[in-house]
């Protein structure tokens, strides 16, 4: 089973407006990873946000981290069309040096012109 | 500098059969993971190598089963497939290190069907 739940599930917005993508999780991690997906091809690392860290930026992307809540939030401000894609949050666990990564279901972007 | 890549592309087998698919890491990266991403879902972990040994594994049978070779490398094979094998197969590479804050670089995925 996966660790990452996102919601929604699918969004659709018009170019210009800031989409959210939420994320939550189940059990204690030492960090959370965002990705996207562009038409169930390879996967692109956005951000990644460490336990100790609450917030990030990135360009128009901003994280934010809430380990109490076991949840994180990804923030596309000014969204284009060519934002249109599956996002992914995927949390890791350290364990001995080897580091896989659980990732959630995604949320389906559409930024419409 | 080469990224991650994956042959081949796309495949379509039939159940019972055997599939090998294949992964050269990004330059410089010495682990390897894959994953499995049925249609809609998220990927999931299948296992990860590092110096030719698998160090982790997920929630899958041993039908499934792989290798590293020397030059990092990595094959993951499935036996007696399954129609619900049918996914997309990533291959990640990235750098061992201890840290865990090392970036998995993903490849474009083999597409496989079985019918």
């Amino acid at each position: 089973s996966q660790q990452g739940e996102e919601d929604p599930q699918a969004l659709s917005i018009q170019e210009g407006e800031n989409a959210t993508m939420n994320c939550s999780y189940k059990t204690s991690i030492n960090n959370l990873q965002w990705y996207r997906q562009n038409s169930g091809r390879g996967l692109v690392h956005l951000i990644l946000i460490r336990s100790n860290e609450r917030e990030k930026h990135s360009g128009r992307l901003r994280v934010t981290l809430d380990t109490s809540k076991k949840s994180s939030s990804l923030l596309i401000t000014a969204s284009r069309a060519a934002d249109t894609a599956s996002y992914f949050c995927a949390t890791v666990k350290f364990s001995g040096g080897y580091n896989k990564l659980i990732f959630g279901a995604g949320t389906r972007l559409a930024v419409h012109p | 500098d080469a990224g991650v890549t994956q042959s081949p592309t796309h495949l379509i087998k039939t159940r019972g059969q055997q599939v090998t698919l294949r992964c050269s890491p990004k330059s410089g990266h010495d682990t390897v993971s894959w994953y499995q991403q049925a249609l809609g879902q998220g990927p999931q972990f299948i296992f990860q190598y590092y110096e030719e040994e698998e160090r982790q594994r997920g929630n899958f049978p041993d039908r499934f089963s792989g290798h590293q070779f020397p030059n990092y490398s990595s094959e993951l094979n499935v036996n007696a497939l399954l129609l619900g094998d049918s996914a997309l197969y990533l291959c990640a590479s990235s750098l061992a290190g201890g840290s865990g804050y090392n970036e998995q670089f993903f490849g474009p995925g083999t597409r496989l069907t079985v019918l």
